[in-house]
């Protein structure tokens, strides 16, 4: 079965700054995606970016960026000049979309504070 | 983009009685829906995978008699809570997708507190 690990339950980054999020994932397949979620306190689940597998570029979101490390199995997500509307739960999320499905596997999350 | 609508948003029900939650694709047609519940401060847990005109696809450990889905139409998945109890207060969400779309879009989310 495919798992999702968030090794970091709570970060914390001064306004402006860059901070990383850690995310590595288990998997047999070949073809997947992986995506960072974000969970303000409305519950509201947003999508920040998203990563295909066969893809060896490393996506990018205006300040969002990931470091994919496929052979790793490492998925982590930079926020650059971290603001206060970033404060929020960030889940790490896999899915293998065979016959067409969409099923998500969702990482516990991290819980990222911003400081002024 | 796609917008996937959560009905009711909060809802409080005596212990023992049913509820249904709605979860309706505003602007697609929605080849799968997924039900999802969420614990306080913990992740999301995927309960049931729901497709158009079939029945749902549960879980391990999900009671299937209890979390009653139906997915009748391509715009409209229900979750029914029956005979619910404290212990099934919680956070449900529901997230819609059409095939070869990959991508995934989420409703707002219904409270539901058992009293």
């Amino acid at each position: 079965a495919q798992t999702v690990t968030q090794s970091q339950p709570e970060m914390s980054v001064q306004e402006a700054e860059t901070v990383t999020l850690s995310c590595t994932y288990d998997t047999s397949e070949s073809d997947y995606y992986l995506f960072w979620y974000k969970q303000p306190p409305s519950r509201q689940m947003i999508l920040v970016i998203r990563q295909e597998a066969y893809k060896q570029q490393n996506a990018t979101e205006n300040r969002f960026s990931v470091n994919f490390q496929k052979a790793a199995k490492s998925f982590s997500l930079k926020i650059s000049d971290s603001q206060l509307g970033d404060a929020a739960m960030y889940f790490c999320a896999y899915s293998a979309p065979q016959g067409g499905s969409e099923k998500l596997v969702f990482g516990k999350g991290t819980k990222l504070t911003v400081n002024p | 983009g796609a917008v996937v609508s959560q009905h009711p948003s909060w809802v409080i029900c005596k212990s023992g009685t049913s509820v249904k939650i709605e979860c309706r694709s505003l602007d697609f047609q929605a080849t799968t829906m997924f039900w999802y519940r969420q614990f306080p401060k913990q992740s999301l847990m995927l309960m049931a995978t729901s497709n158009e005109g079939s029945k749902a696809t549960y879980e391990q450990g999900v009671e299937k008699d209890k979390f009653l889905i139906n997915h009748a139409s391509l715009t409209l998945s229900t979750l029914t809570v029956t005979s619910a109890h404290p212990e099934d207060s919680s956070f449900y969400i529901c997230s819609a997708t059409f095939h070869g779309r990959n991508t995934i879009y989420f409703g707002e989310g219904s409270w539901l507190t058992v009293v």
